[in-house]
């Protein structure tokens, strides 16, 4: 059974820093690319950084480029997101998601999500 | 960046009844189109991608169509179960891939 289990959320102040992580099992992880996805209260989902499997190519949205950075073990089956800098507006709920190719292109859809690791930047 | 449109934001509808979303996008995107089920409290979960293609386990009542930028979720005889909020994306022309903005839908 596939499954992705976030940690590392909690109340930070404007400014500072954590560390997010995403133990998966149940499959080949290396195999996958993975994504960060977060929620803001009330809001939609929004992606915000992808990495591929043997971590050449990292990608990420436009406002977190530069303050967050994401990277994975593949000996521990783990994927993480450091975030820095962090703003009132990235106040969120912060997903992991394992990511599947349509056929032999480059679309994907999001075949598995963690629950979900709350981050919330307030003073 | 593709914006995505969904409409209608919020809809309310009766056990067994059946409901359309739609979703549009402000360019083409082929088929590259995924349909997700949010409820309270928890991960977004896939119903359909490539447009009309349905995930393994999601029940036949679920259906999408469409092509290009225009595309639609129609759920048929609705479960108690399937009040939830729906959302599309697409990852046609990523990064970033985007979301819609929801629809949730309601219990009449």
């Amino acid at each position: 059974e596939v499954q992705l289990v976030e940690s590392g959320g909690g109340l930070v102040q404007p400014g500072g820093s954590l560390r997010l992580s995403c133990a998966a099992s149940g499959f080949t992880f290396s195999n996958y690319w993975m994504h960060w996805v977060r929620q803001a209260p009330g809001k939609g989902p929004v992606w915000v950084a992808r990495i591929n499997g043997d971590e050449s190519s990292t990608s990420y949205a436009d406002s977190v480029r530069g303050r967050f950075t994401i990277s994975r073990d593949n000996a521990k089956n783990t994927l993480f997101l450091q975030v820095s800098s962090l703003r009132a507006d990235d106040t969120a709920v912060y997903y992991c998601a394992r990511s599947s190719n349509y056929r032999d292109t480059s679309a994907y859809y999001y075949d598995y999500w963690g629950q979900g690791t709350l981050v919330t930047v307030s003073s | 960046d593709i914006q995505m449109t969904q409409s209608p934001s919020s809809l309310s509808a009766s056990v067994g009844g059946r409901v359309t979303i739609t979703c549009r996008a402000s360019q083409s995107i082929s088929i590259y189109l995924n349909w997700y089920q949010q409820k309270a409290g928890k991960a977004p979960k896939l119903l359909i991608y490539a447009a009309s293609t349905l995930q393994s386990g999601v029940p036949s009542r679920f259906s999408g169509s469409g092509s290009g930028t225009d595309f639609t979720l129609s759920i048929s005889s609705l479960q108690a179960e399937d009040f939830a909020t729906y959302y599309c994306q697409q990852t046609y022309n990523t990064p970033p891939d985007t979301f819609g903005q929801g629809t949730k839908l309601e219990m009449k």
